[in-house]
């Protein structure tokens, strides 16, 4: 059974500082993995897709690594901004029934 | 213009009631997901169907019955209410089942009273 860790569950920085958020998941088998965002009372917003042959994928101040024999994933977010304070939710897609499995999240606070 | 849409955005009822959510795409994708997001905010799958099909059938009581009329709407019908239902309940959409980006609808905060 796939499980998926968000370490930590909090994080809080100034401004212009890179945040660094982790990911860990038990079974390596994975077809993908999906780094979203979520804002309070509001959906999940699609940052980036790492398929399972990928290293890393970038988008903007956004990368995603993947190293998936140690079942790792980092999103380092370059100079966080105020408007980067949302929580952050890394999710693996594997298994018979290509589900995709949900970390707990980290919560992050970019303060001015 | 919006591409996966829930309704209701709340709501709220009485232990027992039988209610429905709908979501509706149009992203034109293939597949489509039920999530449960708890109180501690976790996310996790309940179904999923692939061109009307069911694909995931998690361990979800036989109280809550998707439904698919076409491949872009797939609704949740939820019978006899209970307290622990209370949660947001995410739609999402991808093109295929496997290799694609999911997007997500608004979300449906339920409150089971």
């Amino acid at each position: 059974k796939q499980e998926v860790t968000q370490i930590p569950a909090a994080l809080s920085v100034p401004e212009g500082e890179n945040l660094v958020l982790n990911c860990s998941f038990t079974d390596s088998a994975i077809y993908n993995l999906q780094w979203f965002r979520q804002d309070p009372g509001k959906g999940l917003t699609s940052l980036l897709l790492i398929q399972s042959s990928q290293r890393e994928q970038t988008s903007g101040r956004l990368n995603a690594s993947l190293d998936k024999s140690s079942g790792r994933s980092t999103l380092y977010i370059a100079a966080s901004q105020p408007g980067d304070s949302a929580t952050y939710l890394c999710a693996v897609r594997s298994g018979a029934g290509n589900k995709l499995t949900f970390g707990g999240g980290t919560r992050v606070l970019v303060k001015p | 213009d919006t591409a996966v849409s829930q309704t209701p955005k709340y709501l709220v009822t009485q232990m027992g009631n039988d209610k429905s959510i709908k979501c509706e795409q149009n992203l034109g994708h293939d597949t489509m997901y039920w999530y449960k997001q708890d109180s501690k905010k976790f996310l996790k799958i309940m179904f999923s169907y692939n061109n009307k099909e069911l694909i995931i059938n998690e361990t979800v009581p036989n109280r809550f019955s998707p439904k698919s009329p076409d491949k872009a709407h797939l609704n949740l019908h939820i019978n006899s209410l209970e307290l622990g239902d209370s949660a947001v309940y995410f739609c999402a959409s991808s093109l295929q089942e496997r290799t694609d980006t999911q997007y997500f609808g608004p979300g449906t905060r339920l409150t089971v009273l």
